[in-house]
C-alpha cells in the first residue's frame, strides 16, 4: 500500500536550519508530482512547496522562497525539504504528500517542527 | 497568496446536509478546475475527498460533493453522521505554479 513515512522533526535554534525527509512506497515515484504541506499549531493548511515528478521544477510559497529547497532522491524514493534561516513563523507540523490531479491524496503523518530559543 | 475565505465555522444536524464555502478569485478558484477538498481530524494528517471541483477518489462516499459557481467551490456533506465531526479545507492551484488553501472550517454535527 501507499506509504509516506516522514523523518526530521526537531526543535531548531532561529536562524538554524533542519533537513526533513519523507520515504515513500507502495507506488512509482517517479510517475508522481510531491508536495510539502505544512500547519503552524492552531492554525489551518499552508502550501510550503511542489516538485515535479523528474525534479526539474520546483515551487516555492512566497513565504518560505530563498530559504527552503525542496529535492527528490529517484532512485531511493525519498523526498526531502532543506529549512534554512528558521524563524518562529515557521514553526508547524509539516507534511509531504503525493499530488495527485493538482490535489493531495495520500500525506505522511507530519513532523513537528518547533523553532525556538 | 492570499488564503482563501471559508467560513470558520458550519453546523448541521444528524441526517441533514451543511454546504461549505471556499472563495478565491479568477486567479485561483474562478480561473482553474483544481480545486481540492480535505477532511482533516484532530492531530491527524489530511484526507482527499474531493479533486478537480467534484471529483471523489475511490473510497471516499457519495455522501461528499464539490461543485464551482465562478469564484466560489463549494462543499455539500449530505446525510450527516457523527463522524462527520471535523475540519474541512480547500485548495486551489494558482497559476504561476503555487497552491493556495483555505482558512478551514470546523464543521458540529448537532
Amino acid at each position: 500500500q501507499v506509504q509516506l513515512v516522514q523523518s526530521g522533526g526537531a526543535v531548531v535554534q532561529p536562524g538554524g536550519s533542519l533537513r526533513l525527509s519523507c520515504a515513500v512506497s507502495g507506488f512509482i515515484f517517479t510517475d508522481y508530482r510531491m508536495h510539502w504541506v505544512r500547519q503552524a499549531p492552531g492554525k489551518g493548511l499552508e502550501w510550503v512547496a511542489f516538485i515535479q515528478d523528474d525534479g526539474r521544477k520546483k515551487y516555492y510559497a512566497d513565504s518560505v522562497k530563498g530559504r527552503f529547497s525542496i529535492s527528490r532522491d529517484n532512485l531511493n524514493n525519498m523526498l526531502y525539504l532543506q529549512m534554512n534561516s528558521l524563524g518562529p513563523d515557521d514553526t508547524a507540523v509539516y507534511f509531504c504528500a503525493r499530488d495527485f490531479n493538482w490535489g493531495c491524496d495520500y500525506w505522511g503523518r507530519g513532523n513537528m517542527v518547533t523553532v525556538s530559543s | 497568496q492570499s488564503a482563501l475565505i471559508q467560513p470558520p465555522s458550519a453546523s448541521g444536524s444528524l441526517g441533514k446536509s451543511v454546504t461549505i464555502s471556499c472563495t478565491g478569485t479568477n486567479r485561483d478558484v474562478g480561473g482553474y478546475g483544481y480545486v481540492s477538498w480535505y477532511q482533516q481530524y484532530p492531530g491527524r494528517a489530511p484526507t482527499l475527498l474531493i479533486y478537480e471541483v467534484n471529483k471523489r477518489p475511490s473510497g471516499v462516499p457519495d455522501r461528499f460533493s464539490g461543485s464551482k459557481s465562478g469564484n466560489t467551490a463549494s462543499l455539500t456533506v449530505s446525510g450527516l453522521r457523527t463522524e462527520d465531526e471535523a475540519d474541512y479545507y480547500c485548495d486551489s492551484f494558482a497559476g504561476n505554479n503555487i497552491w493556495v488553501f483555505g482558512g478551514g472550517t470546523r464543521l458540529t454535527v448537532l
